[in-house]
């Protein structure tokens, strides 16, 4: 089945350095989300992305649809602690009609103050 | 309101027992999901309801129950279950399917 790759897997930062993480499939995706999860809570959506080659903004983060539509990017400027968690992608796969996401693998995210 | 709200937040149970998780939302989302998730995975798609309706089972062992009372609500009904199931359980919801979902904050769940 279709799986997700995310990398880097986890990584270590320092508070206000850049951050860049991507997302990589074999298969094709119509959408991409960027999805935040914090320990013992749920994913927050954080971007939503619907064509290849956008590129959209929410704050400190920035968020591309590949080109090829079998990746997606992003990005965190100036991090900061409470950037810690878990980003996940997701990619949007249409069944008979019905629609489901799938998760990538995740990035693990710790931001040294 | 924008939130879903799941309930009970813990909960532990033995492997004879029956128990429900319950999943609520009032931003008028017609596509609901159940979602599994084990420390430090991924969520794993488990249901998905469209229009209070059962449309994908990810071939869930039968004792995960899904129902769907109405479109605000969707329960997850537990019975015999596994030391292997403990887990965080995730409810979400999407206005039709294709757009992002909103997240409940789960459900974690200990089997002794």
């Amino acid at each position: 089945g279709q799986q997700l790759n995310q990398s880097p897997q986890s990584m270590f930062i320092q508070e206000g350095e850049d951050v860049s993480m991507n997302c990589t499939s074999s298969s094709i995706f119509n959408t991409w989300l960027w999805y935040k999860q914090d320990p013992g809570e749920g994913p927050v959506l954080l971007i939503a992305l619907y064509k290849a080659g956008e590129l959209t903004s929410n704050g400190r983060l920035t968020a591309q649809f590949g080109i090829t539509r079998k990746d997606s990017f992003l990005n965190i400027s100036a991090s900061i602690p409470s950037d810690v968690g878990i980003y996940f992608c997701a990619g949007l796969i249409v069944t008979s009609g019905t629609y489901k996401y799938i998760f990538g693998t995740g990035t693990r995210l710790k931001v040294l103050a | 309101d924008t939130e879903v709200t799941q309930t009970p937040k813990h909960l532990v149970m033995g492997m004879t027992n029956k128990k429900s998780l319950k999943c609520e939302q009032h931003m008028g989302h017609r596509a609901m999901y159940w979602y599994k998730q084990k420390a430090k995975k991924p969520p794993e798609l488990m249901f998905v309801y469209s229009y209070e309706k059962l449309s994908i089972n990810e071939s869930v062992p039968s004792r995960f129950s899904p129902e769907c009372p109405n479109s605000s609500l969707l329960n997850l009904h537990l019975h015999a279950l596994q030391p292997e199931d403990s887990a965080l359980y995730l409810c979400a919801s999407s206005p039709q399917g294709a757009e992002g979902y909103t997240f409940g904050s789960g459900t974690r769940l200990t089997v002794v």
